[in-house]
């Protein structure tokens, strides 16, 4: 079993849906990322958190450190959403274990 | 800009050649790192530096070579003895710790 489990694989969803992506993991943690990448493979970090909620713009993520589980949502989504979004989780240091992603298609 | 510049973005190579992708930073980062991405996997990591003249090991090193010889470059050569080297390679790189990562757009490398 991967130490970091992503769900949906694949997700398709009409513009304006509102997108659940669902992030489990094993292992103690020091902090939990979501990444986005792009058709080109680059990779940008989306949000870095350890504790609570964040929100940037239409993207908001949410960690339970008890239940060892995190949420991206994306409000009012929009063709351009459509990517690889990856939760990343780190134990410390440079021990960084990634989950396979999600592919999220929005058609308009 | 600050970021991270890998090169190339699309490499071929014949079997039993060694091939060395590139990854420079100015972002003043002390810590750099390589991972490989596969179809369906998440990241693995390759190697990755603390600090310049210093490497180590990742899940996946055997058939790859690094070297940091200076902050901003960590070059990762793939040898002739990776046995299955056609895979997608990321560079990144961060603030020691817990800091943000930072990635290259990649390198596509196809061994024919």
């Amino acid at each position: 079993k991967n130490e970091v489990e992503q769900s949906p694989q694949n997700l398709t969803a009409q513009e304006g849906e509102f997108i659940t992506i669902n992030c489990s993991y094993s292992v103690g943690i020091s902090a939990l990322h979501w990444l986005q990448q792009h058709p080109g493979g680059g990779i940008v970090s989306l949000f870095m958190l350890s504790s609570g909620k964040k929100k940037h713009g239409r993207l908001i993520a949410t960690i339970n450190i008890q239940e060892k589980h995190s949420s991206l949502h994306i409000t009012a989504s929009h063709p351009r959403d459509s990517a690889v979004y990856i939760c990343a989780v780190r134990s410390g240091g440079n021990d960084m274990r990634f989950g396979a992603g999600t592919r999220l298609t929005v058609k308009p | 800009d600050g970021g991270i510049t890998q090169s190339p973005k699309y490499l071929f190579r014949k079997e039993g050649q060694n091939v060395t992708l590139s990854c420079e930073q100015n972002l003043n980062h002390d810590a750099m790192y390589w991972y490989r991405q596969d179809p369906g996997q998440g990241l693995r990591l390759i190697y990755y530096s603390q600090i310049v003249n210093d490497f180590q090991k990742g899940d996946i090193a055997e058939g790859y070579s690094v070297s940091r010889e200076k902050k901003e470059s960590f070059p990762l050569t793939v040898t002739s003895a990776q046995k299955n080297p056609t895979a997608f390679y990321l560079c990144a790189s961060s603030t020691w710790g817990d800091g943000e990562l930072f990635f290259g757009e990649g390198s596509r490398l196809t061994v024919l």
